[in-house]
């Protein structure tokens, strides 16, 4: 079964260090989407991607944080510096049309000291 | 911005008890989805709801989409201690690519 790839699946960062998270989604999926989780809460849409374009970054803190999708497959989500308040999970998920076959990584669990 | 409201927050049962979880919004979705999250995991999906008033079955989960496309509710018949985890609401508006999420529900079944 096709599955979004996501590493590393735990990263603990200092504070003020810079820290990158891969996403690799399912081969075919054109809109790729980055997702930070609070611990028991639902996830918050960072920025999604459709093909190598964004589509909404409204809510990504761009001050330190940045993503890219060069070629239009894979994706780099990036923080610098990273604060304390940035521990969360990081998921990533790809769809191949719209909200339809949305599929999630299994996310990467941030921890900031 | 649509918001979507959970509850209750926690719920904490007997295996073998009935649950229901809700999904709360003021504005219109062209299409809902659930989803369960265990612990160190993504989301996984269970159901997509589309048309107003839509009822579907999943074994012992039973998912009703609201009549104005407002709200959403899901029962659970008999709990089982692996349905332990995170529900979660998602919903679409209108032409909307993305999805946005509800608050979670935090499911824990005793055995």
């Amino acid at each position: 079964e096709a599955e979004v790839a996501q590493s590393p699946r735990y990263k603990i960062t200092e504070k003020s260090q810079a820290v990158a998270f891969w996403c690799d989604p399912i081969s075919g999926h054109a809109t790729l989407y980055w997702y930070r989780q609070i611990l028991g809460q639902g996830p918050e849409l960072l920025v999604q991607f459709q093909d190598e374009s964004v589509v909404d970054d409204s809510q990504l803190p761009k001050d330190r944080f940045s993503a890219e999708r060069l070629k239009g497959v894979d994706s780099t989500l990036k923080i610098q510096p990273a604060e304390l308040g940035d521990s969360a999970m990081y998921l990533c998920a790809s769809s191949l049309q719209g909200i339809y076959g949305y599929t999630f990584g299994s996310g990467t669990r941030l921890t900031v000291v | 911005t649509q918001l979507l409201e959970q509850s209750p927050q926690f719920l904490s049962i007997q295996e073998g008890e009935n649950l229901t979880v809700y999904c709360n919004s003021s504005s219109v979705f062209s299409s809902l989805q659930w989803y369960r999250q265990e612990p160190g995991e993504g989301p996984v999906l269970l159901v997509t709801v589309v048309t107003g008033g839509e009822v579907k079955k999943l074994k012992r989960l039973t998912f009703q989409f609201g009549d104005a496309r407002k709200d959403s509710s899901l029962h659970i018949t008999a709990a089982q201690p692996g349905d332990t985890g995170l529900y979660l609401c998602a919903g679409a508006a209108g032409s909307a690519r993305q999805l946005t999420f509800g608050s979670g529900t935090q499911l824990t079944v005793l055995p």
